[in-house]
């Protein structure tokens, strides 16, 4: 069964330094988003992506996030500068015209 | 805007007993509404979802949920609880603008299940 898939599982940064998080949609999927789970919290919606575009995205996505479709299979997620507080589980998740979004297993990011 | 309010951060039950987790939302047109399940350390699965049609829809692993619009509800149960389904469930509301999708999601509820 098709599956989106990240990696890494785990990336542990220092302040300040830039991180790319990586994403393999499904292959067939034209819809994409990134979605971020700070521990202990709600998941929360950063950004979706279609038409090589950013259709819609949250007031967390502000400039220090970016994302970017380098391959046409791949689905990165650059944050530039990370602080403390971006340390969270950030999923990546597919989906088709008016269809259900499919998660990834995650990223956890740790920044130190 | 859309919200969805989980009633309850933790939910406890006995193994065989009836699971039932509550979910209430809010959206100025039809939603469509789902019910995801996190297990420790991974992402997140769908259990079921309901976009239009039948008001019960069902769902892997036993459980079910109802939409009821005259509540603006979306209770997920399961007639009977197993130890493997301690974990955390989110329901989730969307609408979808121009084929995209936003999911908002609840805060989430942890079901621990008791021997």
């Amino acid at each position: 069964e098709p599956e989106v898939t990240q990696t890494p599982s785990h990336q542990v940064t220092q302040m300040g330094q830039e991180v790319i998080l990586r994403c393999v949609p499904i292959s067939n999927h034209l819809y994409f988003y990134w979605y971020r789970q700070i521990l202990g919290q709600k998941v929360e919606f950063l950004v979706s992506f279609y038409n090589n575009e950013i259709s819609e995205k949250s007031e967390i996505f502000d400039d220090q996030f970016s994302v970017e479709r380098p391959d046409g299979s791949n689905f990165t997620l650059k944050i530039r500068s990370t602080k403390l507080e971006d340390s969270a589980m950030y999923f990546c998740a597919s989906g088709r015209l008016n269809t259900e979004a499919f998660f990834g297993q995650g990223t956890r990011l740790t920044v130190v | 805007a859309q919200s969805v309010t989980q009633l309850g951060s933790h939910v406890s039950v006995s193994e065989g007993a009836l699971v039932l987790l509550r979910c209430n939302y809010s959206s100025s047109v039809p939603p469509y509404l789902f019910w995801y399940v996190q297990y420790p350390n991974q992402g997140l699965q769908l259990l079921l979802k309901y976009t239009t049609g039948a008001t019960l829809v069902k769902g892997i692993n036993g459980f079910e949920a109802e939409f009821k619009k005259s509540e603006t509800s979306f209770h997920l149960t399961k007639p009977s609880a197993h130890m493997s389904d301690a974990a955390e469930y989110f329901c989730a509301v969307t609408l979808f603008d121009q084929g995209a999708q936003k999911l908002v999601f609840g805060q989430g509820t942890r079901l621990t299940i008791n021997p």
